[in-house]
């Protein structure tokens, strides 16, 4: 099984409708990221969250929201999807007490569609 | 915004050749990663480097972390068709509370 899972894997939906995408861990990780990947726009981040109580915004955090379940849960949400937030999402992990520095773990990925 | 300037954006090459992308910024970095994302798979590290003028291997990558702390290069050589993919770099900055910043990305294409 994969350290960092991510579901849905492929979602397509209309503007205007909610959508939540899931991330588990399995590493034991506390710190955990939302990035968006868009092409030759690299992997910008979301939100993080560096313990169940810590939630912090990143760059690009407008028409998001997150939410830390539990140390190996942390779901990004969409209130109102719109086209231009059709992309590729990812969920990362890090510990930088175990890798000694802040080096992200990556799930594969959910591709949002938004018609 | 984006503050590393990766390149080039995309490489198509013949198997066998070498490698060579780099990444730049105006500013100061104390930790640059390697990352390369397979299709349909998220980001997988290749490299970490913690120290300037580091050069460290893993196979065929050689990636080194700059004098100045203000960029990194990523070698390989004798490139093969599974080194097909979207390679990353990343930095960490003293003051960016151990947020990654990420490079735009080198989509890298291998000609069998």
């Amino acid at each position: 099984d994969a350290d960092v899972t991510q579901t849905p894997r492929n979602r397509i939906t209309k503007t205007g409708k909610r959508i939540m995408l899931e991330c588990s861990q399995t590493k034991g990780h506390d710190r955990m990221y939302w990035y968006r990947q868009d092409p030759g726009l690299g992997l910008r981040l979301i939100y993080y969250s560096f313990d169940v109580k810590d939630i912090n915004k990143g760059e690009i955090s407008d028409g998001y929201s997150v939410s830390r379940q539990a140390q190996a849960k942390f779901s990004l949400s969409l209130e109102s999807a719109i086209p231009n937030q059709t992309a590729l999402y990812f969920c990362a992990t890090s510990d930088p007490r175990i890798s000694g520095a802040n080096v992200l773990t990556f799930g594969a990925g959910s591709r949002l569609t938004v018609l | 915004g984006q503050q590393l300037n990766q390149s080039p954006q995309s490489m198509f090459i013949q198997e066998g050749e070498d490698v060579s992308m780099n990444c730049t910024s105006s500013s100061i970095f104390n930790t640059w990663l390697w990352y390369k994302q397979d299709p349909g798979e998220g980001p997988v590290l290749l490299i970490a480097l913690y120290k300037a003028g580091e050069l460290t291997s893993n196979g065929r990558l050689t990636a080194q972390f700059g004098i100045t702390r203000k960029d990194s290069f990523l070698n390989i050589s004798a490139s093969i068709p599974s080194d097909v993919g979207i390679y990353f770099c990343a930095g960490l900055q003293e003051t960016s509370g151990s947020r990654l910043t990420f490079g735009e990305g080198t989509q890298l294409t291998v000609n069998p």
